[in-house]
């Protein structure tokens, strides 16, 4: 089976500019969450979809959303980009929210803003 | 609010020798804990994890955790190194305050493993 998979792997924007970054979670997962890993730290809570409804929402502005589909995908998207938002994307899926089981982690997307 | 703090930033330790990572941990109520590992400009991938029940957890590629309440630590080891064991380790805990049942983690700053020969 395949694990989690995201796209891009890599991109580059520039300020100001907007951002999507996709996701698609391990067969018959239907938890998603983002992560962001800035070079030199652990990685950070972003969001957490669970059968398309928000569970959870890191200390993230407004700029950063997102949205989960009916075939449990994610889509991430930044709005107006900062050079502080250069970072590891990270995507993880697990079977279900509330629980004590382990997410499994895509290879991420690395984004640089220039 | 939850959290881990990794001591090393770095931990050098020559092949066939013991090596330990260390965790400790700050929560309110029962810990779940969990151990990651990142390869270069890959992303995390589990080792094992501690819910209840032994204090010892085996896991992954030969590696196991010691989980201490006394001390809220949560230890890495391994009884033998390999140089394909160099990477950054990432302790973990589940943040269980969340509303709507979210399975947050808040990760530590990570450790950088260096086997040598």
């Amino acid at each position: 089976d395949a694990g989690v998979t995201q796209s891009p792997t890599h991109l580059i924007k520039t300020r100001g500019q907007h951002v999507t970054l996709r996701c698609s979670p391990i067969s018959g997962h239907k938890s998603v969450s983002w992560y962001q890993q800035v070079l030199g730290q652990g990685p950070q809570f972003i969001f957490q979809y669970y059968e398309k409804e928000e569970r959870g929402r890191g200390n993230f502005p407004d700029r950063f959303s997102a949205r989960q589909f009916p075939n449990y995908s994610s889509e991430l998207n930044v709005n107006a980009l900062l050079l502080g938002d250069s970072a590891l994307y990270l995507c993880a899926s697990s079977w279900t929210t509330g629980t004590t089981g382990e997410l499994f982690f895509g290879e991420g997307s690395r984004l640089t803003v220039l | 609010a939850q959290s881990v703090a990794q001591p090393e930033d770095q931990v050098n330790v020559a092949e066939g020798n013991p090596l330990t990572v260390k965790c400790t941990y700050s929560v309110s109520g029962n810990p779940y804990l969990f151990w990651y590992v990142q390869y270069p400009n890959r992303g995390l991938q589990f080792l094992l994890k501690y819910i209840t029940g032994d204090n010892l957890v085996k896991g992954s590629y030969g590696f196991e955790a010691e989980f201490n309440k006394s001390q809220t630590s949560f230890h890495l080891k391994k009884p033998s190194a390999l140089v394909s064991d160099s990477a950054l380790y990432f302790c973990a805990v589940r943040d269980m305050g969340l509303t709507g049942g979210g399975n947050k983690l808040t990760f530590g700053t990570g450790t950088q493993l260096k086997v040598e020969l």
